[in-house]
């Protein structure tokens, strides 16, 4: 098994232009999230997907919108990307509460 | 919401000695508490984790407290070893598919 996948590993773009950060995961998870870290701050919630079909916002959604292709994939999109987005991005899944919580290698974006 | 707050943000202990971790949450709800190890340049791996119906858990030379009454858990690590130098979240949730709420990070240094 792959765990979780995420694609691209590093990423440099210009500000107001668009990007998609993939995730996959073959461990048959229900639910998946995106994270960014920054210095200090710790790991910070984006968007969650509890199950197949649904998504919700997280601490700090704003700038990002996410879709849950099917059950294996959740995608990342900065429609218009800004410095503030400089970050490196966790895809995690794990298949429901109290079950340990796996991570991808992380991307990491560079906004100029 | 919930609300994590971990102490100290760095730590640095000599080789062998002991080093402690502490969190505190705000949801009396939580009742999963995992702690999670992150390498330099690598993803966040799971350590240990805890539920609220045990106090203590122990895992070699990695033991993790709980105290519901007053909402805090702790990470300790014995015979520290220069492997040990990480950054160390924990992290709180509800059991069910809500999202983990990670504390901002300890940088614990081991020195030879």
């Amino acid at each position: 098994n792959a765990g979780v996948t995420q694609t691209p590993k590093f990423q440099v773009l210009k500000t107001g232009q668009s990007m998609t950060l993939q995730c996959a995961q073959d461990m048959n998870h229900n639910s998946m999230y995106w994270y960014r870290q920054d210095p200090g701050m710790g790991l910070r919630l984006i968007y969650y997907s509890a199950s197949e079909g649904t998504t919700d916002k997280g601490e700090v959604p704003n700038g990002y919108n996410v879709s849950r292709l099917n059950k294996r994939e959740f995608s990342l999109r900065l429609e218009s990307a800004a410095p503030s987005q400089t970050s490196v991005y966790f895809c995690a899944s794990k298949n429901g509460g109290g079950e340990t919580q796996y991570f991808g290698p992380g991307t990491r974006l560079l906004v100029l | 919401g919930e609300n994590v707050e971990q102490h100290p943000s760095t730590l640095s202990v000599q080789e062998g000695d002991s080093a402690v971790i502490k969190c505190t949450y705000s949801d009396s709800a939580s009742n999963y508490f995992p702690w999670y190890k992150q390498e330099l340049g690598k993803r966040p791996q799971l350590i240990i984790d805890i539920r609220s119906n045990v106090g203590e858990k122990k895992d070699q030379r990695i033991a993790v407290t709980l105290n519901k009454t007053a909402k805090h858990f702790s990470l300790h690590i014995t015979e520290t070893q220069p492997e040990d130098s990480a950054v160390y979240f924990c992290a709180a949730s509800i059991t069910g598919n809500t999202p983990l709420v990670f504390g901002k990070g300890t940088r614990l240094s081991v020195i030879a």
